[in-house]
């Protein structure tokens, strides 16, 4: 098992572009969670996925759009990136079964610069 | 989810065993304790959790006391790798996605 993959790693976009972050994830997991850190500080939510087809927002999702693909995959654009927006993003999945602590796992990151 | 606090920083020889406390005194009664840790640059990993009694995995043990108001991430032989900001989370069983609150954490730092 692969786990949580994050592609790209690293990414520098000048104010205005867009992007999109890809996540995947292999472990039948239900749930899946965008979250970004900044330099000294932890984890916020952007979206999230309770399940495939649904998408919620999280804690700081203005500037972002996200798309549950399948149940595997979880992707978020930024379509006019801004400097702030400068950050590393962690996707996340979890199981969600019904009963049981709602263990996350997380991807490796992605670095993203904006100029 | 209850308040957590935990010590800034601590340090550990390499071999030793590392013992991170955490109090969580507002906890109730359906609140898991987590531990993850973030070792530079890399995404949160999961270590351990529990409810009320005491966990082990090949990573780490969990000990809570009894009235579940602390506990201690007990790492038996740490290693040079095990140097990284570690943070004790609580939160109930949830049926629903929820945000994971990281707070500031323990750095660890093992020493050679």
């Amino acid at each position: 098992n692969a786990g949580v993959t994050q592609t790209p790693k690293f990414q520098v976009l000048k104010t205005g572009q867009s992007m999109t972050l890809q996540c995947a994830q292999d472990m039948n997991h239900n749930s899946m969670y965008w979250y970004r850190q900044d330099p000294g500080m932890g984890l916020r939510l952007i979206y999230y996925s309770a399940s495939e087809g649904t998408t919620d927002k999280g804690e700081v999702p203005n500037g972002y759009n996200v798309s549950r693909l399948n149940k595997r995959e979880f992707s978020l654009r930024l379509e006019s990136a801004a400097p702030s927006q400068t950050s590393v993003y962690f996707c996340a999945s979890s199981a969600r079964d019904r009963g049981l602590p709602d263990t996350q796992y997380f991807g490796p990151g992605t670095r993203l610069t904006v100029l | 989810d209850a308040k957590t606090t935990q010590p800034t920083s601590m340090d550990c020889a390499e071999g030793r065993a590392a013992n991170l406390p955490c109090n969580h005194s507002t906890i109730s009664g359906n609140e898991y304790v987590y531990w993850y840790r973030q070792i530079h640059s890399q995404g949160p990993q999961y270590i351990i959790h529990g409810l009320k009694n005491n966990e082990t995995n090949e990573m780490a043990s969990l000990i809570i006391t009894e009235d579940r108001k602390s506990s201690t991430l007990i790492l038996p032989h740490a290693t040079l790798r095990d140097t990284a900001v570690y943070y004790c989370i609580v939160r109930v069983r949830s049926g629903s996605a929820r945000q994971l609150t990281f707070g500031s954490g323990t750095q660890l730092t093992v020493l050679p």
